[in-house]
């Protein structure tokens, strides 16, 4: 069974600071993708890792897939309490079944 | 263009009753999922279904959930009698074709089982 784990699960932090959370599987992943979800909302996808090594920013959110595709991590600089939410990551099973990390709950405030 | 839509948004029975939850999936989209999550943790697929069929059930608890897609658009998903531990947001979501693409999920129905 394909696992991915998440860290931190809990991260409190203030307006202005920066931050990483962290998805690690034993497992080769063809691609790993980010979901931030708001309270009493779905997950809304954010981006899709696909090459081993790659970078992707989304304005103040940089997303890295590691080397071996079997870790990815996200990185938010001067964090805002609009970043507020949980994280998820996610990939794609053998199977074509999508699981899930269990989920960073990021709170940034003011 | 509408997104997923789930209803109802809140539920709050006794352990024992039924319950029912309805999907209406963004249009034209083939392929349709749902997902329980619990608290602090991330979605876990129950059940896939590709049109009005369901390709991969193998983690739906067919002893007391039921789901069907007639019509292959709109969907239903039943538990029957509900226990405690069924308390959590049951999310549905859709793609336009098969696997591996991007998933667009509603807001969820969230269950509070007493």
């Amino acid at each position: 069974t394909q696992l991915l784990e998440q860290s931190p699960q809990f991260l409190s932090i203030q307006e202005g600071e920066n931050l990483t959370v962290y998805c690690n599987s034993s497992s080769v992943f063809s691609s790993l993708q980010w979901y931030r979800q708001e309270p009493g909302e779905g997950p809304v996808l954010l981006v899709t890792v696909v090459t081993g090594g790659e970078v992707k920013k989304l304005k103040r959110l940089t997303f890295q897939f590691g080397d071996a595709r079997k870790d990815s991590s996200l990185h938010i600089t001067a964090a805002q309490p609009g970043d507020t939410g949980l994280y998820l990551c996610a990939g794609f099973d053998q199977g074509g079944k999508l699981i899930f990390g269990q989920g960073t709950e990021l709170s940034v405030k003011p | 263009e509408a997104g997923v839509v789930q209803s109802p948004r809140y539920k709050i029975i006794e352990k024992k009753q039924p319950v029912a939850f309805w999907c209406n999936p963004i249009s034209g989209h083939n392929t349709l999922y749902w997902y329980r999550q619990n608290l602090g943790q991330g979605p876990e697929l129950l059940i896939r279904y590709e049109n009005e069929e369901a390709v991969d059930d193998s983690q739906l608890p067919k002893d007391r959930f039921s789901a069907e897609r007639l019509k292959g658009v709109d969907s239903t998903l039943k538990i029957q009698p509900a226990e405690l531990g069924d308390s959590a947001v049951y999310l549905c979501a859709s793609t336009p074709g098969t696997t591996q693409e991007t998933q667009y999920f509603g807001p969820g129905t969230r269950l509070l089982v007493l």
